[in-house]
């Protein structure tokens, strides 16, 4: 059965700073690798999805990278800001349909002033 | 277009009774599924369907859950009767297709006293 981890569960830094989230999975035969986004109360936005024969996705100050064979997929967050306080979670697509994720149990993220 | 919608927000009920969550997906989406959130378990998938065809309910944790999606723009979840440990947070997210993104609601948030 897929496990998914996410290392650290919390983590506060300075606006400005670069970080970096990590993610790693039991089972390296997934599809793909994508991140969300949770602000409190709400619900979760997909940041960056990653296909299995993909290194990595940018999207603007953010990048994402995934390391199949190892298991390893990271998001790295650029000159972070106070809006990116938030939980991040990972979620791997063992089908290659997006039906049935497995999910990180999340960072959460707070980036102060 | 209003992105899924989820009612109610919050429910609060005692012990045995039954609980309706219900969902609005985005026009034109194909999949629907239900999650349940805690603190213990994280994101857990409880069952989708496709073209308002169950196709997996494996998540499911007991014959006390159902759910149903008498057409494309409605489904619902339905728990009887009620338990405390049933208290969570229900997300709805739908999906186009081959498209991998998931798109959530805000969610239920569910308190069984």
């Amino acid at each position: 059965k897929q496990e998914v981890t996410q290392i650290p569960a919390a983590l506060s830094v300075p606006e400005g700073e670069n970080l970096v989230l990590n993610c790693s999975f039991t089972d390296s035969a997934i599809y793909n690798l994508q991140w969300f986004r949770q602000d409190p109360g709400k619900g979760l936005t997909s940041l960056l999805l990653i296909q299995s024969s993909q290194r990595e996705q940018t999207s603007g100050r953010l990048n994402a990278s995934l390391d199949k064979s190892s298991g390893r997929s990271t998001l790295y967050i650029a000159a972070s800001q106070p809006g990116d306080s938030a939980t991040y979670l990972c979620a791997v697509d063992d089908t290659g349909t997006a039906s049935k994720l497995t999910f990180g149990t999340g960072t959460r993220l707070q980036v102060t002033l | 277009d209003a992105g899924v919608i989820q009612s109610p927000r919050h429910e609060v009920t005692e012990m045995g009774q039954e609980v309706t969550l219900r969902c609005k997906p985005i026009s034109g989406h194909d999949y629907l599924f239900w999650y349940r959130q805690t603190m213990m378990r994280g994101l857990e998938l409880l069952i989708y369907f496709n073209n308002n065809v169950p196709i997996d309910d494996s998540g499911m944790p007991e014959d006390r859950f159902s759910a149903k999606m008498p057409n494309a723009s409605f489904s619902t979840l339905k728990i009887q009767p009620s338990e405390p440990r049933d208290s969570a947070v229900y997300f709805c997210a739908s999906s186009m297709g081959q498209e991998l993104t998931q798109y959530f609601g805000p969610g239920t948030r569910l308190l069984v006293l």
